[in-house]
């Protein structure tokens, strides 16, 4: 089987940059994805990271370490409109089309 | 614009009888999922169909079952609800071989009482 953690809470200001990290246990997997979700709402897909290393998609970017079974979310320029859940999610090769989610880290972004 | 829509937003439905959720997507993707989502918890996926193949979770409970009549849609069925099946139901989809990128629709909150 797969597992995620997450930190529970991050709270950052407006304006700042902020790091959610992801630690992960899994037999094999295909990339690591990240996917944002507003209270009331749906998740909404944010960055995937096939390889190690840095994406960058505007504000947000995302980064692993297969080696340290290890990836975070990176979230510049923060705004209150960023207070969301964050969730992280892997892709096992031997899980088909599916995805595991992390536990989830909700993010509160103040003044 | 192409999307997931699901019907009904918020259903009321009574111990033990059978409510059923739908879906529909205009994305035209091969694959589509159900997950349940309980308050500040990640997730959950029950199944999903690859086309017309279903694929049930080991931890999915004989009480749901689903079916795939087309491409566009799919209906979740809730044989017995109990009040533990209290949750938001997420629709998603994905084309193939694309399932890091899943399209979720708005949900459904379901209460029972």
């Amino acid at each position: 089987g797969q597992s995620l953690e997450q930190p529970s809470e991050v709270t950052a200001v407006e304006g700042a940059i902020v790091q959610i990290n992801c630690t992960y246990q899994t037999s094999g997997f295909y990339g690591l994805s990240w996917y944002q979700q507003h209270d009331g709402g749906a998740p909404t897909f944010l960055s995937y990271n096939a390889l190690d290393g840095l994406e960058e998609t505007g504000r947000f970017s995302s980064f692993l370490s297969r080696s340290d079974s290890y990836g975070y979310l990176l979230l510049q320029e923060l705004q209150m409109k960023d207070s969301a859940s964050y969730f992280c999610a892997l892709g096992s090769t031997g899980g088909g089309n599916k995805l595991t989610f992390g536990t989830g880290t909700q993010l509160k972004v103040e003044l | 614009d192409a999307m997931v829509i699901q019907n009904p937003r918020y259903q009321v439905t009574q111990f033990g009888k059978p409510v059923t959720l739908s879906c529909s997507q205009t994305l035209n993707h091969n694959v589509m999922y159900w997950y349940q989502q309980k308050s500040s918890q990640a997730p959950k996926l029950l199944f999903h169909y690859y086309d017309k193949d279903f694929n049930n979770e080991a931890d999915t409970p004989d009480n749901f079952q689903s079916r795939r009549p087309n491409t566009s849609f799919c209906f979740l069925d809730i044989r017995s609800p109990g009040l533990g099946d209290a949750a938001m139901y997420l629709c998603a989809t994905s084309s193939r071989g694309q399932a890091h990128e899943q399209y979720f629709g708005p949900g459904t909150r379901l209460t029972v009482t």
